[in-house]
């Protein structure tokens, strides 16, 4: 089991740019977070889809947007970077009967 | 809603001494409650959770934390520290029907001294 996959795993982009980042939940996995981590911040909560909708949302502007496909697999989507967004980005995946969320290694995104 | 807090964003300890990291929890509905541990430019790690069984939790790497209704806490200790537990520490809380939406405190920087 591959466990959670995120790609890419770094990246540079300049300000006023678009990104996507992508996931690859835990196998069994339907229930795919998304959260930012600023740096010497704990994660906060940006969003979560269940079933290729969004399910929650933190408190985070619609410059943040995403999508579920039907393998479960997710992206997540700045627009207008600000250098503000610069953070890790983590992707969680779950199951229904979980107790707990599953975390890849991140994206490390540097807006300039 | 649910939140954490943690308290001494800085914690430094000898080789061999004790672990405290405090941790305490607001919830409106019975919450789960987990640490994680975070090294350099990797991904979050699960140390233990709280799921409503056991107050007292073992975790891995000779971690354990106890839930205490009564103190709202849940607190993370380790008898003898190692210099590979330098790391950040998280804890966090969530409910049980969506184990996906967790929220975080601010983190442990656990420094070992030799």
């Amino acid at each position: 089991d591959a466990g959670v996959t995120q790609s890419p795993t770094h990246l540079i982009k300049t300000r006023g740019q678009q990104v996507t980042l992508r996931c690859s939940p835990k196998s069994g996995h339907d229930t795919v977070s998304w959260y930012q981590q600023a740096l010497g911040q704990g994660p906060q909560f940006i969003f979560q889809y269940y079933e290729e909708e969004e399910r929650q949302r933190g408190n985070f502007p619609d410059r943040f947007s995403g999508h579920q496909f039907p393998n479960y697999s997710s992206e997540l989507n700045v627009n207008a970077l600000l250098l503000g967004d610069s953070a890790l980005y983590l992707c969680a995946s779950s199951g229904q009967m979980n107790t707990e969320a599953f975390f890849g290694q991140g994206t490390r995104l540097t807006v300039v | 809603a649910q939140s954490v807090t943690q308290l001494g964003s800085h914690v430094s300890v000898s080789e061999g001494a004790l672990v405290l990291l405090r941790c305490n929890y607001s919830s409106s509905v019975p919450p789960y409650l987990f640490w994680y541990v975070q090294y350099p430019n990797q991904g979050l790690q699960l140390l233990l959770k709280y799921t409503s069984a056991a107050t007292l939790v073992k975790g891995i790497n000779g971690f354990e934390a106890e839930f205490k209704k009564s103190e709202t806490s849940f607190h993370l200790t380790k008898p003898s520290a190692h210099m590979s537990d330098a790391a950040e520490y998280f804890c966090a809380v969530s409910v049980p029907t969506n184990a996906g939406k967790s929220s975080f405190g601010d983190g442990n920087t656990l420094t070992v001294k030799p």
